[in-house]
């Protein structure tokens, strides 16, 4: 079993470009989230998804936007990327709502 | 004021030398917590839930415990492959609520 998938695992944008960064989960799992790890911050909710089909706000979600493509995958969209979107993305999965997580390997972003 | 507080920021330990951590919250009602490990580069590893004071659970060398403001992560005897930073997170009950994660410990195990 692979887990937790991110695609990329590094990734240098300009400022004002757009990406996607892709997770998907084989472990057929409900509930899916995307975090943010920065220096000194810990690890900070952006957006998640309780079940196919739902999306919800987390602490941090301006600058960004999801699509819960389908049960396995559960992508992250930077519309115009800024220098403070500069961080290491985590995407995890849990079979329910905030129990037990599984997360990907990470993605680490860089906007210059 | 942060809702879940670590201590400390890093921590140096002798293999063998035991210890704990702190992991101090101030959420009004817990419905869970949660220990995590994360090694360099790679993703946080669940180790244990906690929901109730007075509970506890162990994994290999690591206890984790829990009281009405605060849970503890003991190590017994520690190895160098236990250097880690140690992740607390807690769920609060209240509604559709996230995690609210820590900031961590960072725990070094010479030999």
């Amino acid at each position: 079993n692979a887990g937790v998938t991110q695609t990329p695992k590094f990734q240098v944008l300009k400022t004002g470009q757009s990406m996607t960064l892709q997770c998907a989960q084989d472990m057929n799992h409900n509930s899916m989230y995307w975090y943010r790890q920065d220096p000194g911050m810990g690890l900070r909710l952006i957006y998640y998804s309780a079940s196919e089909g739902t999306t919800d706000k987390g602490e941090v979600p301006n600058g960004y936007n999801v699509s819960r493509l389908n049960k396995r995958e559960f992508s992250l969209r930077l519309e115009s990327a800024a220098p403070s979107q500069t961080s290491v993305y985590f995407c995890a999965s849990s079979e329910y709502r905030n129990t037990e997580a599984f997360f990907g390997q990470g993605t680490r972003l860089t906007v210059v | 004021e942060d809702q879940v507080t670590q201590s400390p920021e890093a921590l140096r330990l002798q293999e063998g030398e035991s210890s704990s951590l702190n992991c101090s919250y101030t959420v009004s009602g817990l419905r869970g917590l949660f220990w995590y490990r994360q090694d360099p580069g790679k993703g946080p590893e669940f180790l244990f839930t906690l929901y109730s004071a007075g509970e506890e659970k162990e994994k290999e060398r690591l206890k984790a415990t829990l009281t009405k403001k605060e849970s503890f992560l003991h190590i017994t005897a520690p190895k160098p492959e236990d250097s880690a930073t140690y992740l607390c997170a807690v769920e609060e009950n209240s509604g559709y609520s996230t995690l609210t994660f820590g900031k961590g410990t960072m725990l070094l195990v010479s030999p």
